[in-house]
């Protein structure tokens, strides 16, 4: 079944703990993206892969990183120095054309 | 970085009615993308629109790509109540790099 997943679908985190957010596709897309959403808001841009090995910073990297060591797989690592941590993450990937999103998963900060 | 203005920001219908919603920009774009959102899920893409002018539909959705590449809109017709959810729009500058999106417009419908 083709498609993006991601996990886990909750997590908590007590603050001052950093955090991995897995995604993984088996679209063969070259390119890999991670959003952060609040409520009421729009989708913004935390870091990018456009091919492995290689990535770039998004609008709002700070506290943020990440790693493209495989094609199919682009972790998320939210650390202790991200503020405001609370939020709904979606991973994407996808082409010049077109992106496609996985499930999400919902990082809430105790 | 920039968000693009998508309105309206929330939408009360009654099933059947015909709706539309549309996004504008400050900056060009190269591709146009309209997903949806449902509570707790990922965007689904709906349409995807590549050149100026263009106007494809998707079932009941219509989107079209507007001639100056700064905006687009999406009309959905004889709305049903899986319709609802949040709608946003997303453009793509070029290359493979992020896209921008609007802060969606949320559809609720009243049977």
């Amino acid at each position: 079944d083709g498609g993006i997943t991601q996990s886990p679908k909750y997590l908590f985190r007590k603050e001052g703990q950093n955090v991995t957010l897995s995604c993984e596709q088996n679209l063969n897309h070259d390119a890999m993206y991670w959003y952060r959403q609040d409520p009421g808001q729009g989708l913004r841009l935390i870091y990018y892969s456009q091919i492995v090995n290689d990535f770039q910073k998004g609008d709002i990297a700070e506290g943020y990183s990440v790693s493209r060591e495989k094609k199919e797989s682009f972790p998320l690592t939210v650390t202790s120095a991200q503020k405001n941590p609370t939020a709904f993450y979606l991973c994407a990937s996808g082409t010049s054309r077109t992106q496609y999103f996985g499930p999400g998963t919902r990082l809430t900060v105790l | 970085g920039q968000q693009l203005n998508q309105s309206p920001q929330s939408m009360f219908i009654q099933e059947g009615e015909d709706v539309s919603m549309n996004c504008t920009s400050s900056s060009i774009f190269n591709t146009w993308l309209w997903y949806k959102q449902e509570p707790g899920e990922g965007p689904v893409l709906l349409i995807a629109l590549y050149k100026a002018g263009e106007l494809t539909s998707n079932g009941r959705l219509t989107a079209q790509f507007g001639i100056t590449r700064k905006d687009s809109f999406l009309n959905i017709s004889a709305s049903i109540p899986s319709d609802v959810g949040i709608y946003f729009c997303a453009g793509l500058g070029g290359g493979a790099d992020g896209l921008t999106f609007g802060k969606g417009t949320h559809l609720i419908i009243q049977p």
